[in-house]
């Protein structure tokens, strides 16, 4: 069993729905998470940080963090056709000194205009 | 800020050789991370380097190996190329103080192997 769990999808959705994207772990040490994005052909690019539980709001991404069912969310409103990209959950422990992210296999989103 | 960059970005290798792939961080970023990323095993941790030492590394052979010179610069090698060494290969820097550090990663070089 893998230490992160992502559907991987692929998940098709109308402009202007609310996407949700969610990830489970298994390692309670985890503290820090992420949301990246990653365009066809690019790299990752970091959308949200969150450390320990709780919720943070960035626009239209808001991101969520519950560390009692090990569970991460990432909810994107009003989706826009250039948010169609492969999206991955990233999570490490607080011990960790540095690099060594797990990461989840990455949803696929396409939002259809 | 000049971001992450990688060079070179496509590679095409045959079976038995070896490849030297390179990574310039962010300025002032002491850390770099190198990741293969394949569509089957998405991305996976190689290794880290901060400060020129190998600080943590992933479950890959001896065959993935790597270094960081004094202005931070990073490379990968890896030796006897096997097909299914065929990946995106990323490198991410941060300033590499904090488990919590944000890593900024670079656009990638694809390898394919034949």
């Amino acid at each position: 069993q893998k230490e992160v769990e992502q559907d991987p999808g692929p998940l098709s959705v109308p402009e202007g729905a609310i996407v949700s994207l969610n990830c489970t772990y298994s390692n309670s040490a985890f503290q820090y998470f992420m949301w990246y994005r990653q365009y066809s052909r690019k790299g990752p690019e970091l959308l949200m940080y969150t450390y320990s539980s709780g919720n943070k709001e960035d626009g239209r991404f808001t991101a969520q963090v519950d560390k009692s069912s090990k569970y991460i969310s990432l909810f994107i409103r009003d989706s826009q056709p250039s948010d169609s990209a492969t999206y991955l959950c990233a999570m490490s422990p607080i011990y960790n000194q540095g690099g060594k992210l797990i990461f989840g296999q990455g949803t696929e989103l396409s939002v259809k205009p | 800020k000049a971001g992450v960059t990688q060079t070179p970005r496509y590679l095409i290798k045959t079976r038995g050789q070896q490849v030297t792939l390179s990574c310039s961080p962010i300025s002032g970023h002491r850390s770099v991370s190198w990741y293969q990323q394949t569509p089957g095993q998405g991305l996976q941790f190689l290794f880290e380097y901060f400060s020129e030492t190998q600080r943590n590394k992933g479950n890959f052979p001896g065959r993935f190996s790597g270094r960081q010179f004094s202005n931070s610069r990073s490379e990968m090698n890896v030796s006897t190329l096997e097909l299914g060494d065929s990946a995106l290969y990323l490198c991410a820097s941060s300033i590499g103080t904090s488990g919590g550090d944000t890593q900024y990663f670079g656009p990638g070089t694809r390898l394919t192997v034949l």
